[in-house]
């Protein structure tokens, strides 16, 4: 069935490293968002894009880079992960019959 | 300013009880959407609902309604005789024109116990 894609599932990183989460829609929907899940904060947006090539920045991009050079893809890339960015990571998409389409997430952490 | 306010955090109540969770929302926009999703235990986010601003019934779908009031900024959600299948956290969201965003309310967390 076409959805959302997210890689990997689980990660774990050390401080510092780099590390990128993968999301891929297959359908052509324009506009991608990246979310991240804390306690008591629900999901916060990090970055979202509405097309390829065109991004933004939502409420908690410190510390992330995106990039979208073909519609289908946008990943999300920690360039030196701290603690602090332990947490689990929504890809989501903008179309579909139900409005928003969401991946399965990412949990991430970083030790 | 665009935001969602889910001032439960926590609900726990016994099964076959009813509850409510409450959702405000604010933005300027004059179009706009709302949503309800589930999250159980198992992470993944699942898709309860969505209206628009220009309607307002309310909506019932077997054991859940919801009801949406513009005059109060409210889009609640109501769970009758709640099962412990209902467990999870739910999620208020706002949508609207700029950029498509989809804006999240901090999330209620009910525990339904048998």
């Amino acid at each position: 069935d076409a959805g959302i894609t997210q890689s990997p599932r689980y990660k774990i990183t050390e401080t510092g490293r780099q590390v990128t989460l993968m999301c891929h829609q297959t359908w052509s929907h324009s506009y991608m968002f990246w979310y991240r899940q804390d306690l008591g904060h629900g999901l916060r947006l990090i970055y979202y894009s509405a097309a390829a090539d065109i991004t933004d920045k939502g409420e908690v991009p410190d510390g992330y880079v995106v990039s979208r050079s073909k519609t289908e893809n946008f990943p999300l890339t920690l360039e030196s992960a701290t603690r602090s960015q332990t947490s689990v990571y929504f890809c989501a998409s903008r179309g579909g019959q139900n409005g928003y389409t969401f991946g399965s997430g990412t949990r991430l952490t970083v030790v | 300013a665009q935001k969602v306010t889910q001032a439960q955090t926590e609900i726990s109540v016994v099964e076959k009880e009813d509850v409510t969770l409450d959702c405000v929302y604010e933005t300027r926009d004059t179009t706009y959407y709302l949503f309800w999703y589930k999250q159980p235990p198992s992470g993944e986010l699942v898709f309860l609902i969505r209206r628009n601003s220009f309607d307002e019934q309310n909506e019932i779908s077997g054991r859940y309604s919801w009801n949406f009031q513009k005059s109060t900024s409210s889009f609640n959600f109501t769970i009758t005789a709640s099962q412990v299948v209902d467990s999870a956290v739910y999620f208020c969201a706002l949508s609207y024109n700029q950029g498509g965003k989809l804006i999240f309310g901090q999330g209620t967390e009910l525990s339904v116990k048998p």
